[in-house]
């Protein structure tokens, strides 16, 4: 099966700080690629899909990038609202597979 | 507002069945796919199944195949989960999620989940 693998596998950055986070598929799955936000206690929260496009109502400082096997997430002025954990999906065809996520904290 | 509630949780032994139930409302239930995904606590998300808008579409994961099967009743606005032979690793709590309009196999909302533990 098809794996997702994401980078790194946590971090801690400031208030205002550029955040990066990678998603790296095993295969090719051209943009069937989507980012989650989950704060701690809460649901899974969908930020992006298409690999670039933003969801309805996700703040603008989040952005994605990529095709084919990697993919990026970027925060461009992180926010303590922030703090939370990112999985990348991948949703070509089935199964369909997250990464294990990215725990984002503040510095 | 989109509502999706979870139910049917609970402690079981290995080897025994349970069927969560998921009840939604606020949206055209029969329009959309819906999903289970699952999660151990702490741990990351795992897709489980899949079904289609009018209960065709069903994929499943892996590790679930041959033993756990999703249904839907679109005239009572619910999802299903039945599990049988279950197994200690199938100890997580299991959120009902909705399709979003631009693709089948993503998420836009999820339920509160409903936990689910395998043990003797």
């Amino acid at each position: 099966d098809m794996q997702m693998t994401q980078s790194p596998s946590s971090l801690s950055a400031s208030v205002g700080d550029r955040v990066t986070i990678t998603c790296r598929a095993s295969q090719g799955i051209t943009n069937y690629l989507a980012w989650y936000q989950q704060r701690p206690g809460k649901v899974p929260k969908l930020l992006i899909y298409a690999a670039s496009t933003l969801q309805s109502g996700v703040p603008s400082r989040f952005s994605g990038s990529g095709s084919g096997t990697d993919f990026t997430l970027t925060i461009s002025s992180l926010q303590p609202e922030d703090v939370a954990t990112y999985y990348c999906q991948k949703y070509d065809s089935a199964p369909l597979t997250f990464g294990g996520g990215t725990k984002v904290e503040i510095k | 507002e989109v509502q999706l509630v979870e139910s049917g949780g609970g402690l079981v032994q290995p080897g025994r069945s349970l069927r969560l139930s998921c009840a939604a409302s606020g949206f055209t239930f029969d329009d959309y796919a819906m999903h289970w995904v699952r999660q151990v606590p702490g741990k990351g998300l795992e897709w489980v199944s899949g079904i289609g808008w009018n209960g065709g579409s069903i994929d499943y994961a892996d590790s679930v195949r041959g033993r756990f099967t999703i249904s839907r009743d679109n005239a009572k606005n619910s999802l299903y989960l039945q599990m049988d032979s279950l197994r200690a690793e199938d100890t997580a709590l299991y959120y009902c999620a909705k399709a979003a309009a631009v693709a089948a196999k993503i998420f836009d909302y999820w339920g509160q989940g409903t936990l689910v533990t395998v043990s003797s």
